[in-house]
């Protein structure tokens, strides 16, 4: 079955220590996209990726990082620099950038 | 610039009646319109999507929604809920010139039997 996959499902990190979410895709999508998701504020965009070794930042990028290294991953490393951490983070991928978006189970992150 | 509107936070209905759910939008270019729908602890999946052509789309598990330009509204609606419709949406804008997914804030629909 072609799809996204997060993983881990649930994480959790104590306050300084950096943590990478990986997301893999079986689409052959071309571009991928992190997002975190807060109650009650919708979803915002963190970085997004056209291409591989392509990256540019979103909405709310600063304490995040990414790599795209392969077109099937795109891992997302939340540093100790991001103040609140603490949030549901989805990842999508389409099959270019005006296409709709395909979005994997989630990570949900807490710091503990 | 773009930005989406989902006028009512949660919408608590009994099974079997009627739902609408409103988002309205702006944008300084022509948009695609996406709903979404968000199980707890889960991803999203989509619904509908506008891309162009006739104004009423029709999506998956019984949706549909409106675009309407002059309004600048894409009001999903479903004309008898189940127990199973219980879940968050989202209605989301992508400005075609942009290639940005702007989504709302999400409307939290509750079946009650």
């Amino acid at each position: 079955d072609g799809g996204i996959t997060q993983s881990p499902k649930y994480l959790f990190r104590k306050e300084g220590q950096n943590v990478t979410l990986s997301c893999e895709q079986n689409l052959n999508h071309d571009a991928m996209y992190w997002y975190r998701q807060d109650p009650g504020q919708g979803l915002r965009l963190i970085y997004y990726s056209q291409i591989v070794n392509d990256f540019q930042k979103g909405d709310i990028a600063e304490g995040y990082s990414v790599s795209r290294e392969k077109k099937e991953s795109f891992p997302l490393t939340v540093t100790s620099a991001q103040k609140n951490p603490t949030a549901f983070y989805l990842c999508a991928s389409s099959i270019a950038r005006y296409n709709e978006q395909f979005f994997g189970p989630g990570t949900r992150l807490t710091v503990l | 610039a773009q930005s989406v509107t989902q006028l009512d936070s949660q919408v608590p209905v009994f099974e079997e009646a009627p739902v609408e759910l409103r988002c309205n939008y702006s944008s300084s270019v022509s948009v695609y319109l996406f709903w979404y729908v968000q199980y707890p602890n889960q991803g999203l999946q989509l619904l509908l999507k506008y891309l162009s052509g006739s104004t009423l789309v029709k999506g998956i598990n019984g949706f549909e929604a409106e675009f309407n330009k002059s309004q600048t509204s894409f009001h999903l609606r479903k004309p008898s809920v189940h127990i199973s419709d219980t879940a968050e949406y989202f209605c989301a804008v992508m400005g075609t010139s942009y290639g940005k997914l702007t989504f709302g804030q999400g409307t939290i629909l509750t079946v009650h039997p």
